[in-house]
């Protein structure tokens, strides 16, 4: 089955630090990635998404990600970690044929200053 | 322009009444999603439109749920006689093309089943 898993459901990074959030997906064709933050009581917001060409994907709030086609990856990372980024995020895969984002179980993150 | 809005933003509703959510994606998106949000886990797709038709009901749960988007715009999730077990978030979406990869959320719908 087309899947996408996320390690560590909480992580807990230092104000200034590196935030580095692993994703892998399933298959033996690449889908169509992303990343969603997701703050409290509110929907899922896109930070960044992987479609084709260029690997490395910049998105908003400083936010980039890099597609790894051999490692099956798409990990996020940010060089400094801000306390406006504790949230949840979400990597999520899109496979054509089933029209569908499938998502991982999200990583909460709590920014310590 | 306006996103995604999604309505009620809670309801609490006691075991077997039906309820029903209202979505109204962003204007001339052709996709809408509907996803099933429980608390602390990712988003689980349920149902899935282009325009007016339904074309993938496969995650809904159980019968009692049912969508509709009549007018291939707003699109309503109704879940009959409700259970515990349906007590989520509720997430709409809507996408701008039929392929409908680059999808815009809503805030969702807590819905609280006691």
């Amino acid at each position: 089955a087309q899947s996408v898993t996320q390690l560590g459901s909480h992580v807990s990074v230092s104000e200034g630090a590196l935030v580095l959030l692993r994703c892998n997906y399933s298959s033996s064709v690449p889908p169509y990635l992303f990343w969603y933050v997701q703050y409290p009581n509110q929907g899922l917001q896109l930070l960044l998404k992987y479609t084709t060409g260029a690997t490395l994907v910049k998105g908003i709030n400083g936010f980039e990600a890099e597609f790894k086609k051999s490692e099956t990856s798409f990990h996020l990372t940010k060089p400094s970690a801000h306390m406006s980024d504790a949230a949840e995020y979400f990597c999520a895969a899109f496979y054509y044929g089933n029209n569908r984002l499938a998502f991982g179980k999200g990583n909460q993150v709590v920014v310590i200053p | 322009g306006a996103g995604v809005s999604q309505s009620p933003r809670y309801k609490v509703a006691k075991r077997g009444q039906d309820v029903a959510l209202r979505c109204d994606p962003i204007s001339g998106h052709v996709s809408l999603f509907w996803y099933q949000q429980a608390l602390g886990q990712g988003p689980e797709f349920l149902t899935y439109f282009q325009n007016e038709a339904q074309l993938d009901k496969s995650g809904l749960p159980s019968d009692r749920f049912f969508a509709e988007r009549p007018e291939g715009s707003v699109s309503t999730l109704k879940i009959q006689r409700t259970q515990q077990e349906d007590s989520a978030v509720y997430l709409c979406a809507s996408s701008l093309d039929r392929g409908g990869d680059t999808q815009y959320f809503g805030p969702g719908t807590r819905l609280t089943v006691l």
